[in-house]
């Protein structure tokens, strides 16, 4: 597609259940980041992947959060045994591969995650 | 490492006056530079970016920056700001070169208001 589509809109998730985040990357876009938005700043970079690899995971916490790029299917984030400071702005970006260098990054709508 | 401080969390201005929106940048490598906005509910548009080639940058909607070396500076001007400028704008730093992995680290945002 043209865009980054980003599933669901929003997410409602009780303290301790998974929670899961789907992206779909601009058609052609081999580079896909993730960045968690928290109270309406605070922009913090997650991952990154080149494809269905790993490109940077410096910003992943150790613990209960993973991300997978598979070949034909939406990237995705889960977080094992959310936490109420999990709650945040979930965006995912989406890079063509001549313009990554460039940071020309275009962004989904984001999903809203809700801890209670 | 890099880091981004925007000066003023808010700023208001009156519809037809000036907008100036301050980005100051740490960068232990020549950087690259951004600008994006964000409106209500939504993701992150680019408006402008340095990549190392003119120092003043223009960008969309009527918005340039310059990049000041020597002050560590790349502040947003529009020189008669529109009520539909209302939003939340973000100064964001990456690296250039080799060390570039695409992540981009944020500045904590400044709101917008333009009055009528």
């Amino acid at each position: 597609g043209e865009e980054v589509a980003q599933t669901p809109k929003h997410l409602v998730r009780g303290e301790g259940q998974k929670a899961k985040l789907y992206c779909a990357p601009i058609k052609g876009h081999s580079y896909v980041f993730w960045y968690q938005q928290v109270l309406k700043n605070e922009f913090k970079f997650l991952i990154s992947f080149q494809n269905e690899n790993v490109f940077d995971e410096t910003g992943m916490p150790k613990e209960r959060f993973s991300a997978k790029c598979l070949p034909n299917s939406p990237c995705s984030l889960e977080i094992q045994a959310t936490k109420l400071e999990d709650s945040a702005v979930y965006f995912c970006a989406s890079s063509q591969p001549q313009e990554w260098d460039y940071n020309e990054q275009f962004f989904g709508p984001g999903t809203r995650l809700t801890v209670l | 490492a890099q880091s981004v401080t925007q000066l003023g969390s808010h700023v208001s201005v009156s519809e037809g006056a000036l907008v100036l929106l301050r980005c100051n940048y740490s960068s232990s490598v020549p950087p690259y530079l951004f600008w994006y906005v964000q409106y209500p509910n939504q993701g992150l548009q680019l408006l402008l970016k340095y990549t190392s080639a003119a120092t003043l940058v223009k960008g969309i909607n009527g918005f340039e920056a310059e990049f000041k070396k020597s002050e560590t500076s790349f502040h947003l001007t529009k020189p008669s700001a529109h009520m539909s400028d209302a939003a939340e704008y973000f100064c964001a730093v990456s690296r250039s070169g080799s060390s570039n992995t695409g992540k981009l680290i944020f500045g904590q945002g400044t709101t917008l208001q333009v009055k009528p």
